[in-house]
């Protein structure tokens, strides 16, 4: 089955400062790829997702790359503010049928003011 | 607003008590799936159902049980056989076919005392 890892466990970044998260996955049909954001004592919530055909996808200020030869794909925050703060998980799964999402370990994201 | 609804936020159980967690969705999906969560840990999957009266066993279903009579209601019970039942416990819903992510509840804290 599939196999996500995702790193580094820990991040603290100065607020201002850019964020980088880094997923790897083994199953190379794996074709969808969702980044989770989870707030203290909350569910985690979709905060963007990239599939197999595009190689970068923006949102204000974060973004996701996907190098699909090294299987591996990236969350990127810009201009880090105190409310990104949470933990965020990567996932992938296979784009058909019902397959369920593998999910990354989580990384806890604290931006210093 | 269509969404997923996890009650209660907050459950006490003594030893050796089963106890029922709910989770409620409007939003037309066919898949449900339960998680738990340990502090400072990521998802572990509990039970997932892809189909109304269809339910399969995720990587830790010893010491629970599911029903999926409706397809907007997928209940969870946890059993006395379940040893360390103090967790933060998650449900999310999909809809099948092309995969657009989970939508998760906001989850029930559980604390055996």
């Amino acid at each position: 089955g599939e196999n996500v890892e995702q790193h580094p466990s820990t991040l603290s970044v100065q607020e201002g400062d850019s964020a980088v998260i880094k997923c790897t996955y083994s199953d190379s049909a794996s074709n969808y790829f969702p980044w989770y954001k989870q707030e203290l004592g909350k569910g985690p919530q979709l905060i963007i997702d990239i599939r197999s055909n595009v190689g970068e996808k923006k949102d204000q200020r974060i973004a996701v790359t996907l190098n699909k030869t090294a299987k591996h794909f990236s969350l990127h925050i810009t201009e880090t503010q105190p409310e990104d703060s949470a933990v965020y998980f990567c996932a992938a799964s296979r784009n058909f049928g019902n397959e369920k999402l593998t999910f990354g370990t989580g990384t806890r994201l604290t931006i210093i003011p | 607003d269509g969404g997923i609804t996890q009650s209660p936020k907050y459950l006490f159980r003594k030893e050796g008590q089963n106890v029922t967690l709910s989770c409620e969705q409007n939003l037309n999906h066919d898949a449900m799936y339960w998680y738990r969560q340990d502090p400072g840990q990521g998802l572990r999957l509990i039970y997932y159902s892809q189909i109304v009266n269809d339910f399969q066993k995720g990587d830790i279903a010893e010491g629970y049980s599911v029903s999926r009579e409706k397809k907007e209601s997928f209940p969870l019970t946890v059993t006395s056989a379940q040893k360390n039942p103090t967790a933060f416990y998650l449900c999310a819903s999909s809809p099948s076919g092309v995969n657009y992510g989970y939508t998760f509840g906001s989850g029930t804290r559980l604390t055996v005392v």
